[in-house]
């Protein structure tokens, strides 16, 4: 089982539409989850940080469940512009090692 | 935010010969850098974590004797492919997390790669 498992996509949304990405992870004892976003040929971008309360911004709510292993990402109102690889990313327990998610190709249509 | 450089951003090579790729924190001091190296359509893969001045620590399969890394200052990690070959070719990032005053940053900073290519 891979460590961080996603979406495999693609995903292709018209604009204005709302979108959800998930994830899961098999370390129990991570603690920092995040989203990145990268673009074709690019470094990944820190995107947001997961918390266990929730969070939001603006058009991105990231939602955690450590029961679960579970993380969600969703955007509304999607945007030409937000057409990239979305990531799920994980640390390795208390270390600062992170692990990436294979990722999930968004493109939004005019 | 705080800024990482990488260079050189692209590289074509012989087959056999040795690259090096250097990855500078421009603003902050780099207690940490990590490796990764992405193949196409592919997520990054951790190669590395140095620490500086201390030996990098090799994520499992990762030929330590053909990767070559060094940090040893605050500021610049190099990561040196020895006698490189086709199956080499990839995004090799870094990333760095470490100190800027008073603040110790946990986010990690990605530079923006070196696209490798060896013929």
């Amino acid at each position: 089982r891979k460590e961080v498992e996603q979406d495999p996509g693609p995903f292709n949304v018209p604009e204005g539409a709302t979108v959800a990405f998930n994830c899961t992870y098999s370390n129990s004892a991570s603690q920092s989850f995040f989203w990145y976003r990268q673009d074709c040929r690019k470094e990944p971008k820190l995107l947001m940080s997961v918390y266990s309360s929730g969070n939001e911004d603006g058009r991105f709510t990231a939602q955690l469940n450590r029961a679960s292993q579970y993380i969600s990402l969703l955007i509304r109102d999607s945007k030409l512009s937000d057409s990239a690889t979305y990531l799920c990313v994980v640390n390795k327990g208390s270390a600062r090692q992170l692990t990436f998610g294979s990722g999930t190709q968004l493109t939004v249509l005019p | 935010g705080a800024v990482v450089s990488q260079h050189p951003s692209w590289v074509i090579c012989k087959s056999g010969t040795s690259v090096k790729i250097e990855c500078r924190s421009l603003d902050f001091q780099a207690t940490t850098m990590f490796w990764y190296r992405q193949f196409p359509k592919q997520s990054l893969m951790l190669m590395a974590t140095s620490n500086e001045g201390s030996k990098a620590t090799y994520e499992q399969g990762v030929e330590k004797d053909k990767f070559l890394i060094n940090h040893a200052s605050l500021t610049l990690s190099t990561l040196t492919v020895t006698s490189a070959h086709p199956e080499d070719s990839s995004f090799y990032i870094c990333s760095a997390n470490g100190l800027a005053g008073a603040w110790s940053y946990n986010e990690q900073f990605f530079g923006p790669g070196t696209r490798l290519t060896v013929l």
